[in-house]
């Protein structure tokens, strides 16, 4: 069926460095790529989205690229802080079985910032 | 705080037994989603309604069911409980039925003994 692959697993900086996490989806017709950060306990949180007409969006720190022909889409994280330590997952827009459409997730990236 | 209420946020039973896990999503939110999610996995898509009706079906169990009541809450069933089925059950709920942005609760801890 169709999937997100979302490299790497887990990422360790320092803080000040940057962060960048990678994914990839098959449905050539999925439109819309948001990205969620879970805190330990917590449900997942919206951080920031882009839809298919748009390459790049950025909000203060936290940016997100796309590239539909290659098929896969960035977070970026400037500046990073202790407390951007968490678990990040992208997801995309993708076909089900019944042909409908529903958010498909990667498999998330926990991310270490270390002070 | 998303806006999203999800009770209880934990419950243990028993395998065999069956639960109801209840979601309210945003105020004016029409879509309510289900999501699973296993130790060190992802998020796992079962079920949408929008509206009162299905609007989409992931890799949900026959075990499992959803609906959506008039005043927009939302009850995910999971019957025959399994050792397998003890997870994060997440409830998201978003404005329309297409793909805007999608608000989480805090979960359903549960747990299958």
């Amino acid at each position: 069926g169709e999937n997100v692959e979302q490299h790497p697993s887990t990422l360790s900086v320092q803080e000040g460095d940057s962060a960048v996490i990678k994914c990839t989806y098959s449905d050539s017709a999925s439109n819309y790529f948001p990205w969620y950060k879970q805190e330990l306990g917590k449900g997942p949180q919206l951080i920031i989205d882009i839809r298919s007409n748009v390459g790049e969006k950025k909000d203060q720190r936290i940016a997100v690229t796309l590239n539909k022909t290659a098929k896969h889409f960035s977070l970026h994280i400037t500046e990073t802080q202790p407390e951007d330590s968490a678990v990040y997952f992208c997801a995309a827009s993708m076909k089900m079985d019944t042909g409908r459409r529903a958010l498909t997730f990667g498999s998330g990236t926990r991310l270490q910032v270390q002070p | 705080d998303s806006g999203v209420t999800q009770t209880p946020k934990h419950l243990i039973t028993a395998t065999g037994q069956r639960v109801t896990l209840r979601c309210s999503p945003r105020s004016g939110d029409l879509s309510v989603y289900w999501y699973q999610q296993s130790l060190d996995q992802g998020l796992q898509f079962l079920i949408q309604y929008y509206n009162g009706e299905e609007r989409a079906k992931g890799n949900i169990l026959e075990r499992f069911s959803a609906q959506q009541f008039p005043d927009l809450h939302s009850e995910l069933n999971l019957s025959s409980l399994e050792l397998g089925d003890s997870a994060l059950y997440f409830c998201a709920s978003s404005p329309l039925g297409g793909f805007t942005e999608a608000f989480f609760g805090q979960g359903t801890r549960l747990t299958v003994v």
